[in-house]
């Protein structure tokens, strides 16, 4: 199957720094990438869709100025976490939609812990 | 009412067992239907992909979909221990932003 790669898978910041995350379609081009954060034991929550060379759609509540999102190319979607704070500690997972149809591949995910 | 509705579990079934795996949905707008592992701590690893009723089969898998009643399902034979893992069924459709609508993911246990 279809590859998407995540970097780092783990990453440990200061309080109020920032960190940024990389997706990647590895095989495949993606027009349109998905950002989820997961808390231990739930499901995933979409946070925003990227769309490349436009700006990212955010879903109610999430905060854009915090969670900034960058959709350069085809192959590679950044999320970054500025102003990071402990809260803001979870497994950050993005996803990305095959051009060719509705399937829709997730990378490894990220673990963000901010101390 | 949830959108999609899955049954969290935990699951606990034995070596050698089938499995099966529901969900039910409410949106009849939903086409296309996926079926997504996620071991602890890792991404989702997508299974299976269907886009209409009947059934599909994968190896030791079979979606199954049932687009009048509006409920989907996941059966895997012969489970292993290393099957046991969250099973996550996802739902879209044209025109939804291909966004994804998750069930809450059930967790399986194969114990040997």
């Amino acid at each position: 199957g279809a590859v998407v790669s995540q970097h780092p898978s783990r990453v440990i910041c200061k309080s109020g720094t920032s960190v940024k995350i990389e997706c990647r379609s590895l095989d495949f081009q993606a027009t349109t990438m998905f950002w989820y954060r997961q808390f231990p034991k739930q499901s995933l929550m979409l946070m925003a869709t990227s769309n490349e060379g436009s700006k990212a759609t955010y879903e109610q509540g999430v905060e854009k100025d915090k969670f900034l999102i960058n959709h350069a190319s085809l192959t590679l979607s950044t999320l970054t976490v500025t102003s990071a704070h402990p809260e803001d500690s979870s497994f950050y997972i993005c996803s990305a939609r095959d051009l060719t149809g509705n399937t829709i591949y997730f990378g490894e995910g990220s673990w963000l812990t901010v101390v | 009412q949830k959108e999609v509705e899955q049954d969290p579990g935990p699951l606990s079934v034995p070596e050698g067992a089938i499995v099966s795996l529901n969900c039910t949905y409410s949106n009849s707008a939903f086409q296309y239907f996926m079926w997504y592992r996620q071991y602890s701590r890792k991404g989702p690893e997508l299974l299976m992909y269907t886009y209409s009723s009947g059934n599909k089969e994968d190896g030791r898998f079979t979606a199954q979909v049932d687009k009048s009643s509006k409920y989907i399902s996941l059966f895997i034979r012969d489970s292993q221990p290393s099957d046991s893992a969250t099973y996550l069924c996802a739902m879209t459709f044209t025109g939804g932003g291909n966004k994804l609508t998750f069930g809450t993911g059930t967790q399986l246990k194969v114990e040997l």
